[in-house]
């Protein structure tokens, strides 16, 4: 089964309001990282969070962590219809050492209307 | 150009075919990684690899082979296609263990 599970599946919304997503994991961490992915596209790396912060912003993102209940959320304040996307949290397992290996969750599929 | 590129874009192919799907980075990052993405699964990891001539198996590896003699080129073989392959790829790189990845555009790979 997948480390990282994200709630909601689906989240539409209208340009303006805030948007929200969560992601939550099974095993302890060195980092949880958020990604972007348009129709089509390939990945884009949002945010990088390392397990030993609970908060980081990067422009209208904001991202928390909470370690002890195995959870990540990803706020996106002022959606644009822009922002229309999947987003994926990612991590990278303390068990995996040095080998950088990367597991994904499902996703969250984003849809600010105009 | 700079970058991650795959190849083919898009590929069909019959089953029980072999069929190679190329990854080309430009950035002499260690790490890579192959992906496969389908509906309601997001992205499962294939396999990985730390730096050339060193793999390892991800999530799904079964019916695939890697290899890496060349840190910049991490190509993925299917060595008998299934309907089940039936998938869009993505490679994927770091510079750093856990650092972020940048990937690629994906190859759909649709197995008849």
């Amino acid at each position: 089964s997948q480390q990282g599970e994200e709630d909601p599946q689906a989240l539409s919304i209208q340009e303006g309001e805030n948007a929200t997503m969560n992601c939550s994991y099974k095993t302890s961490i060195n980092n949880l990282q958020w990604y972007r992915q348009n129709s089509g596209r390939g990945l884009v790396h949002l945010i990088l969070i390392r397990s030993n912060e609970r908060e980081k912003h990067s422009g209208r993102l904001r991202v928390t962590l909470d370690t002890s209940k195995k959870s990540s959320s990803l706020l996106i304040t002022a959606s644009r219809a822009a922002d229309t996307a999947s987003y994926f949290c990612a991590t990278v397992l303390r068990s995996s050492g040095n080998t950088g290996k990367l597991i994904f969750g499902q996703g969250t599929t984003l849809q600010v209307k105009p | 150009d700079a970058g991650i590129t795959q190849s083919p874009r898009y590929k069909i192919t019959e089953t029980g075919r072999q069929v190679t799907l190329m990854c080309h980075q430009t950035w002499s990052h260690s790490y890579m990684f192959w992906y496969r993405q389908d509906l309601g699964h997001g992205l499962r990891l294939i396999y990985y690899s730390a730096a050339a001539d060193i793999t390892d198996k991800g999530e799904v590896p079964d019916g695939y082979v890697v290899s890496r003699s060349k840190t910049e080129n991490f190509p993925l073989t299917l060595e008998s296609a299934t309907r089940s392959q039936t998938s869009v790829y993505f490679c994927a790189s770091s510079g750093q263990g856990g650092a972020e990845a940048f990937f690629g555009q994906g190859t759909r790979l649709t197995v008849v």
